[in-house]
């Protein structure tokens, strides 16, 4: 069983001010780790695909970067802004014969209060 | 653009019951995931398949059955409805050719099992 978790499981910040959160996930037969923004009454939607160790992404005030050798990634939100407020999914996808398959972590609800 | 398309978005049935989820992935996505997720819980892996041949198994009940369909279609199928299965059933699609791309999600479907 893989084990995927996020921290911490809610956040409550304001307006303007920067917040980062963690996911950890197996350090042996990775492939990619995913990171989703999933809003209320909406689907999830993909933000990043990591793969390689020491990557970092980013877009806009979002950015996520990876370390495979411990098994975390962080992403980081610059100036929460109250749109930002969604429960963020990270999802590890093992290597060999997954099949693509994602193992979620629980998620961090994160509440950007004006 | 073209998003995943599941339906019905809302299903309540009585125990005992069957039900069938039906998921219409991004034209020119091969592969299809279905997850459920249980109040409170992160999604779980339920079953997916490339090229209309399941590829993954996951924690999905015997009571529970799934398919692709030449148009790419799947449906998941479900029968002797409990209790437990009220949950979010998400389906997901991507390519293969597409490695780096993170999986599409549709809107999900809330099966409410009374």
């Amino acid at each position: 069983i893989l084990n995927v978790e996020q921290s911490p499981q809610s956040l409550h910040v304001q307006e303007g001010d920067s917040t980062n959160f963690t996911c950890s996930f197996p350090s042996s037969n990775f492939y990619a780790l995913h990171w989703y923004r999933w809003e209320t009454a909406k689907s999830p939607e993909a933000l990043f695909v990591m793969t390689l160790n020491g990557d970092e992404k980013k877009k806009g005030r979002i950015s996520a970067t990876l370390n495979t050798k411990e098994g975390y990634s962080y992403l980081y939100i610059k100036g929460s802004q109250p749109e930002d407020s969604a429960t963020y999914l990270c999802a590890f996808r093992a290597g060999g014969t997954s099949y693509g398959k994602l193992t979620f972590g629980q998620g961090t609800i994160l509440t950007v209060h004006p | 653009a073209a998003g995943v398309i599941q339906s019905p978005r809302h299903l309540i049935k009585e125990k005992r019951e069957t039900a069938t989820l039906k998921c219409y992935p991004i034209p020119r996505h091969d592969t299809v995931y279905w997850y459920q997720q249980g109040p409170g819980q992160d999604p779980q892996f339920l079953i997916s398949f490339y090229e209309k041949m399941q590829s993954d198994k996951g924690s999905i009940p015997d009571r529970f059955s799934a398919q692709q369909f030449s148009d790419y279609h799947s449906e998941l199928n479900m029968s002797s409805l409990e209790l437990g299965d009220s949950a979010l059933y998400f389906c997901a699609s991507t390519s293969t050719e597409w490695g780096s791309e993170g999986y599409t999600f549709g809107s999900g479907t809330r099966l409410t099992v009374v």
